[in-house]
């Protein structure tokens, strides 16, 4: 079945340092891949999306290309700042319109970011 | 507009009783999917509902259930609960069309004694 890996965490960086988490995937045909992020209690919010081979997701400085052939959707951030720091998912949807797997997203652990002034 | 709302923000059980745990989904969303989020663990799917009926459900027994009403609001109803079941429930809303892009609560604090 279709599964998400991210790299181990946590992570700590120092404010304006350069952000790299990795996610990995697995899965049929082309998936839509996804970074949520989840600020300390509270619900999970959509960073990012890439919906095709090659398409790069970019928000809030932050940005993921879709990488068919390495399987993989790497998040980036030049200059993080202390308010990036949170619990990064990484997320996969099947490309299937309709059927049981519609719409299910699947997530990796889930990487804990934090930024020290 | 009005983003998904879930009630209540926390609740204690104890092992063997029942729960039930509420979504209104965001403004013009008619599709609701809830998930299962352990502590320090990724949202595992658990079901979605459409137009009142489920469609599509992860790995997860029967005695997991839910409901969608015509306002497109719904219900996580869990029943024998056990230890395991302690968790952060998300529910997330989404039109059809734009089921990809999916909007999450803020979710329901479980814990199970």
């Amino acid at each position: 079945g279709d599964s998400v890996t991210q790299m181990e965490g946590p992570v700590t960086l120092s404010e304006e340092a350069f952000l790299t988490i990795n996610c990995t995937y697995t899965a049929t045909g082309y998936p839509s891949l996804f970074w949520y992020v989840q600020y300390p209690g509270e619900g999970l919010q959509l960073l990012l999306k890439a919906t095709k081979a090659d398409d790069k997701g970019s928000n809030k400085g932050f940005e993921a290309t879709y990488r068919k052939e390495t399987t993989s959707f790497h998040l980036e951030k030049g200059s993080v700042q202390v308010s990036d720091s949170a619990v990064y998912f990484c997320a996969l949807s099947p490309p299937l319109a309709g059927g049981t797997s519609y719409g299910k997203l699947t997530f990796g652990q889930g990487t804990i970011l934090t930024v020290h002034p | 507009e009005t983003g998904v709302t879930q009630s209540p923000t926390h609740l204690i059980k104890t092992r063997g009783q029942q729960v039930t745990l509420r979504c209104s989904s965001q403004s013009g969303h008619n599709t609701v999917s809830w998930y299962q989020q352990a502590l320090g663990q990724g949202p595992q799917f658990i079901f979605q509902y459409y137009r009142e009926e489920e469609n599509g459900r992860g790995n997860f027994p029967p005695r997991f259930s839910g409901l969608q009403f015509p306002n497109y609001s719904s219900e996580l109803n869990v029943n024998a609960l056990e230890l395991d079941d302690s968790a952060l429930y998300l529910c997330a809303s989404s039109t059809r069309d734009g089921i990809k892009e999916q909007y999450f609560g803020p979710g329901t604090r479980l814990t199970v004694t």
